[in-house]
């Protein structure tokens, strides 16, 4: 079946303790993307990826880093400098930058203790 | 980033009553997208619409693409127990390349 994992599905951690996310496609998207958002909320974008080896920042990009490697996966790392990070992370992703249609993860949620 | 203005911002209906949501922008947009989102899970893309004054239907769902471009609306009709959830609008912007930017979402409730 064509789509995208993340895992795990809850994920808990101590406070300080770095922690990463991961999401998977085998859409064979060019883009991906992750998202956070807090109860009641909608989706803020973390962090963004066009192609292979480049990202760009979203607009809370702050105490997150990623990377990507590879076509298929783009791990999210929650670091220690992010204040408030128990929240429910959605990562997506999208054919191309010439699509518009984004197709999402089932999401990871994370707690921090 | 600049969020849609979503609206309303929940809905407690009746089965078989229809419902009615809009997302509205100072900006222009050149796509309008709908979501949906069950509980604890990630949204699912319900509707997809690309022109201006465009109307589009999926099942008991109508969407349409404002004709200034700055907004869009969803229509359920007959709404049915398993409409509850959170539906969300998002619209890409000429200018912003790959993202996308997502309204607050309309939180229904059906009550059987």
């Amino acid at each position: 079946d064509g789509g995208i994992t993340q895992s795990p599905k809850y994920l808990f951690r101590k406070e300080g303790q770095n922690v990463t996310l991961s999401c998977e496609q085998n859409l064979n998207h060019d883009a991906m993307y992750w998202y956070r958002q807090d109860p009641g909320q909608g989706l803020r974008l973390i962090y963004y990826s066009q192609i292979v080896n480049d990202f760009q920042k979203g607009d809370i990009a702050e105490g997150y880093s990623v990377s990507r490697e590879k076509k298929e996966s783009f791990p999210l790392t929650v670091t220690s400098a992010q204040k408030n990070p128990t929240a429910f992370y959605l990562c997506a992703s999208m054919a191309g930058a010439n699509y518009n249609e984004q197709f999402f993860g089932p999401g990871t949620r994370l707690t921090v203790l | 980033g600049q969020q849609l203005n979503q609206s309303p911002q929940s809905m407690f209906i009746q089965e078989g009553e229809d419902v009615s949501m809009n997302c509205t922008s100072s900006s222009i947009f050149n796509t309008w997208l709908w979501y949906k989102q069950d509980p604890g899970e990630g949204p699912v893309l319900l509707i997809a619409l690309y022109k201006a004054g465009e109307l589009t239907s999926n099942g008991r769902l109508t969407a349409q693409f404002g004709i200034t471009r700055k907004d869009s609306f969803l229509n359920i009709s007959a709404s049915i127990p398993s409409d509850v959830g959170i539906y969300f609008c998002a619209g890409r912007r000429e200018t912003s390349g790959s993202r996308l930017t997502f309204g607050e979402g309309t939180q229904l409730t059906v009550n059987p």
